[in-house]
């Protein structure tokens, strides 16, 4: 069993919708990230959180917004995707974003955009 | 332009034979390099770390480092069909940027 859990498994959403993917770790880290992920693809760093601030975004369209509401969460809201964006989105943690620290991976939201 | 290199694959290994996955980096000042597998369709779990030159075991699992040659692989003995994945080199940069390889698909044939 992963320790980073990650809410919904799977979303199917209009081009329209308003939806967010939701992430939590008990691990006592200080770095979270978001990515993405297309088939035979590795993954696309998105965003990292470092201390609840947001560190790096990675030139990501606005229609994608991060939250950190606090040390063990992390949410990532969804508004007007393009079929494109139909994808694996992977939440992860670490200890913290410096470091030799691995990054732990949860179980990703499969998402398909209609 | 870092980059973290793996042969795509697929490698084709027996049952029972030893898999030998390599990756070469770009970054001369990194220092740290993971191996993650990823099975279709799942998110890729850690399978090790290594940071210093040399042979790290564990389990069926050795990964070994040549921070001279920069060049990092993972050795799997007694390859058993659920070895089957995709395996992803990962090393973090002097930048603490993780880089990733594009993966390389292993296939045990039983």
């Amino acid at each position: 069993d992963t320790e980073v859990t990650q809410t919904p498994k799977h979303l199917v959403m209009g081009m329209t919708n308003k939806k967010s993917l939701k992430c939590e770790q008990h691990m006592g880290h200080r770095a979270m990230y978001w990515y993405k992920q297309k088939a035979k693809k590795p993954p696309e760093l998105m965003f990292v959180y470092s201390y609840e601030k947001l560190s790096i975004n990675e030139s990501v369209p606005s229609r994608f917004s991060p939250e950190c509401p606090n040390s063990s969460l992390l949410n990532l809201h969804l508004h007007a995707l393009q079929p494109e964006d139909s994808a694996l989105y992977l939440c992860a943690s670490s200890q913290d974003r410096g470091g030799n620290q691995p990054q732990h991976f949860g179980d990703g939201t499969r998402l398909s955009i209609l | 332009q870092k980059e973290v290199e793996q042969n795509s694959g697929p490698l084709s290994v027996p049952e029972g034979a030893i898999a030998s996955l390599n990756c070469t980096y770009s970054d001369r000042g990194s220092q740290s390099f993971f191996w993650y597998r990823q099975y279709s369709g799942k998110s890729p779990e850690l399978i090790m770390s290594i940071y210093s030159n040399g042979d790290k075991e564990d389990g069926r699992f050795t990964a070994q480092l040549n921070k001279a040659s920069q060049y990092v692989s993972l050795l799997i003995r007694d390859s058993q069909p659920s070895d089957s994945a995709t395996y992803l080199c990962a090393v973090k940069d002097s930048n603490y940027q993780l880089i990733w390889g594009a993966g390389t698909k292993l296939i045990i044939k039983p």
